[in-house]
């Protein structure tokens, strides 16, 4: 089955400077990526994706990219924030699966520094 | 528009009692779905159900039970509750964009067993 690595699992970044989170895949069926945020005390939000026949995508300050070849997939925040402190979460999904195939990587905590 | 509530909000039970964690939602989508968080280990998929009356298992199900009597709601039932069941639990409610899944979740119930 599908397994998600994600790394590093604690970032810590100088406020204004760019954070990256990477995350892996094992299964070449996999074709959706999404990011979810959370904060603390919350439930995870989506906060971009990513789909198979895309290589990048940008929304403001964040951006997502995949490399299908090397089954790696990153997130990169600009300009930081302290709002950006949060636990981010990548995960894989298959086209039209069911939940079971829904994985989650095990989640980086990202920590701005003022 | 609440989107995904989730009552309570926390919980105490102890060993070998069993509860009820509610889930609801306002958005019409017809998956729904229950996930624990533990320290360190991401989102794990308890159950799911793509719509009124169909429920099916996720990653870790035993110890737990679900119904879906309508689209609104999905309940999730522990029977006999024991100290591993002790995490963060958190409901979500899915719509598909084309071919993938996206996912929405509540606030969370943090549940401590003793």
């Amino acid at each position: 089955g599908e397994n998600v690595e994600q790394h590093p699992s604690t970032l810590s970044v100088q406020e204004g400077d760019s954070a990256v989170i990477k995350c892996t895949y094992s299964d070449s069926a996999s074709n959706y990526f999404p990011w979810y945020k959370q904060e603390l005390g919350k439930g995870p939000q989506l906060i971009i994706d990513i789909r198979s026949n895309v290589g990048e995508k940008k929304d403001q300050r964040i951006a997502v990219t995949l490399n299908k070849t090397a089954k790696h997939f990153s997130l990169h925040i600009t300009e930081t924030q302290p709002e950006d402190s949060a636990v981010y979460f990548c995960a894989a999904t298959q086209p039209y699966s069911s939940a079971s195939k829904i994985i989650f990587g095990s989640g980086t905590r990202l920590s701005i520094r003022p | 528009n609440a989107g995904v509530t989730q009552t309570p909000k926390f919980q105490v039970l102890k060993t070998g009692q069993s509860m009820t964690l509610q889930c609801a939602q306002d958005m019409n989508h017809e998956y729904m779905s229950w996930y624990r968080q533990d320290p360190g280990m991401g989102l794990r998929l308890i159950h799911y159900s793509v719509g009124a009356g169909i429920t099916d298992q996720g990653e870790v199900p035993n110890g737990y039970n679900v119904s879906r009597s309508t689209t609104e709601d999905f309940p999730l039932r522990l029977l006999s509750a024991a100290p591993s069941q002790t995490s963060v639990y958190f409901c979500a409610t899915g719509r598909w964009t084309g071919t993938s899944l996206e996912q929405y979740f509540g606030p969370g119930t943090r549940l401590t067993v003793t």
